[in-house]
This record gives C-alpha cells, structure tokens and sequence, in this order.
C-alpha cells in the first residue's frame, strides 16, 4: 500500500514564529500537494509539486512557502504563523501520468497558532 | 473555473435509512472524472469509489454512484446506513490534467 507520512502529527505555535510542516511519500509520484481542511470550506489547496525542485501555487498560497528538495519530500513552511493558519494539514501524493489516478493522503498535522 | 458543489454539509440519518450525497460539478474539459474521498475520524482520507464511463454505475464497500455527464452528477447512494458509515465525504473532480478540485464536504452521522 501506498504510503505518505506526515511529522509533526500534532503543533503548537506562537504568533509570528515559523513553522514547517514535513510530507515524506514512498509511491514514488511525481506530484504532491498540501491542503488545508476546515469546517465549512472543506479541502483547499495550498501549494503542490510537479516533481523535486518544483513548486507552485495553489488555490490560497498567501503566507505558506513550499519546498520539494526531493523525489520523496515536500514541505509547508509558514515564515510568520498567524492564528488564522490553525488548521489540519494533508499532505497527498498522485499519480501524474493517470488523469484518473486517486491521490494518497498522509495522515494530518493539526497545528494550532496561538 | 472548475468546480464542485456538494448541497448538504451536515446529514445525519437513522441506521437502515438510505443514503444519498449530493454531487455536482463544473468543467470546461471532457475528459472529466469524480471521486468520492470519505475521511474516517483520526484517520487519513481515503478514496471510496471513482466514476467510470458516462452513465455507467460504479460500486465499492455497498455504496455506488453514476456519473451523468448530462445533469454534472455523480452522486453517491448506499441502500442501508450504517453506524460505521458516520465519517466526512467529500466529492472531487479532476478534468483534463488539472489538479483536483473538492467539494466543501458533507459530515454524515449515522444514529441508532
């Protein structure tokens, strides 16, 4: 089985402190992704990546930077939290080639800005 | 843009009863294809069913959906509820090479 691992599972932050949210994905796909869930709003995508050394932005990039230094890494980073940043975070994984291909999810980081 | 409705954010239902998600969606592209995500508590989200060919019926773990590109439907049915059913379901569309967009999700409850 597909496999995407997510660290911290669980964050406490500080207004203004920086964060950074870590996806480790053992499919080897070439795309991955960082959503956001919240009540009311569902998924929404933040940044994702074609392969290593790429990133671009998603549906709602402001105050999160990306990075995929590799294949099997991509990270979130949040330069300047904010408390409107709590959230739980998904980090996916998918198939480039299938249009059709479903996406692997990790687990979630649930980090809370205070 | 494309994009996917789901009308029901909260439902909540009596084991036994049947179940019905809505699905709809919007895309300029042809080569469209709807999934169904449902995320268990403390769980990841998982796929649970993804649509075939245009009116054609697809079924996984009891619950089914046809997509009908006719009306941008592909809504997801189970016969019977199940308390174990309770979870977050959320529809998603992804169309040409494009990225995947979601439905806000609609929170099932299944009660005794």
């Amino acid at each position: 089985e597909a496999a995407v691992t997510q660290s911290p599972r669980n964050k406490v932050a500080v207004t203004g402190g920086k964060v950074t949210l870590s996806c480790n994905q053992t499919n080897n796909h070439n795309n991955m992704y960082w959503y956001r869930q919240d009540t009311g709003h569902g998924l929404r995508l933040i940044h994702y990546s074609y392969g290593a050394g790429s990133t671009e932005k998603g549906d709602i990039p402001d105050g999160y930077k990306a990075s995929r230094p590799s294949q099997e890494n991509f990270s979130l980073i949040l330069e300047l939290a904010t408390p409107s940043q709590t959230s739980v975070y998904f980090c996916a994984s998918g198939d480039a080639c299938r249009v059709n291909e479903r996406l692997f999810f990790g687990h979630g980081t649930k980090l809370s800005v205070l | 843009g494309d994009s996917v409705t789901q009308k029901e954010g909260l439902v909540t239902l009596t084991e036994g009863l049947p179940v019905m998600l809505n699905c709809t969606y919007q895309t300029i592209y042809s080569n469209a294809f709807l999934f169904w995500y449902v995320h268990y508590l403390n769980e990841s989200p998982r796929l649970l069913l993804k649509s075939s060919t245009d009116n054609k019926r697809t079924e996984h773990q009891g619950f089914h959906a046809t997509l009908h590109k006719s009306s941008s439907s592909f809504h997801l049915q189970k016969s019977s509820a199940q308390l174990s059913d309770s979870a977050l379901y959320y529809c998603a569309l992804r169309a040409g090479y494009q990225n995947f967009y979601f439905g806000k999700g609609t929170s099932l409850t299944v009660i005794p």
